[in-house]
């Protein structure tokens, strides 16, 4: 069964750099397009970013675009988030997701149960 | 970036109630509407995608319509596990946006 395995979170100082990463299993992770989506403490889902199935793609939202990098290593079957210069507001849960449809982006059918991001000083 | 508007925020309802939750885009998106349903502590889970489409193995008392920028998600007859918070998502073009969630609760 399709299981995605996210870790690396925890609390880190403002401005400084953390790794998510997600680790993919029952599915060939290598035909999929991947996300990652972030909810805030008592706020609602956040969209993050997303990756190609291959790596060429990638998309980001206004809120993390420049600090975080997205990124995949399709022989290791994981997905990355490369978060930089981390502020208060990146404070949340996040969910890695694959997308249900190999061919086009539509919609988010697995996903994992997250990974706390504390960001304080 | 093309904005996502639910209302009601929160809704109270009694078992068996017809409940009706609305989405609106900020311009038109086609069919490229999502639904996902949001328990606390769990990850959410894909109910609804291309505005009407069932996702395999939700239940069928869930229904989706609309298109262009006016969404709804209608449950037919509320269930004690539908308590959750429901959430639009737009997949017409990036950045994914979501609405700000209805939050379903059991009267």
């Amino acid at each position: 069964q399709v299981q995605l395995v996210e870790s690396g979170g925890g609390v880190v100082q403002p401005g400084r750099p953390l790794r998510l990463s997600c680790a993919a299993s029952g599915f060939t992770f290598s035909s999929y397009g991947m996300h990652w989506v972030r909810q805030a403490p008592g706020k609602g889902l956040e969209w993050v970013a997303v990756i190609s199935y291959e790596g060429s793609a990638k998309h980001y939202a206004d809120s993390v675009k420049g600090r975080f990098t997205i990124s995949r290593d399709n022989s290791k079957n994981t997905l990355y988030l490369q978060m930089n210069s981390l502020r208060a507001e990146d404070t949340a849960v996040y969910y890695c997701a694959k997308e249900a449809n190999p061919r086009i982006s539509a919609a988010l059918d697995y996903w994992g149960q997250g990974t706390l991001v504390t960001v304080s000083s | 970036d093309i904005q996502m508007t639910q209302s009601p925020s929160s809704v109270s309802a009694s078992l068996g109630d017809r409940v009706t939750i609305t989405c609106r885009a900020s311009q038109g998106i086609s069919s490229s509407l999502v639904w996902y349903q949001k328990e606390p502590g769990k990850a959410p889970k894909l109910l609804i995608f291309a505005a009407s489409t069932l996702q395999s193995g939700v239940p069928l008392r869930f229904s989706g319509s609309g298109s262009g920028t006016d969404f709804t998600l209608t449950i037919s007859s509320l269930q004690p596990e539908d308590s959750a918070t429901y959430y639009c998502q737009q997949a017409n073009s990036f950045p994914w946006t979501f609405g700000q969630g209805t939050k379903v609760e059991i009267k």
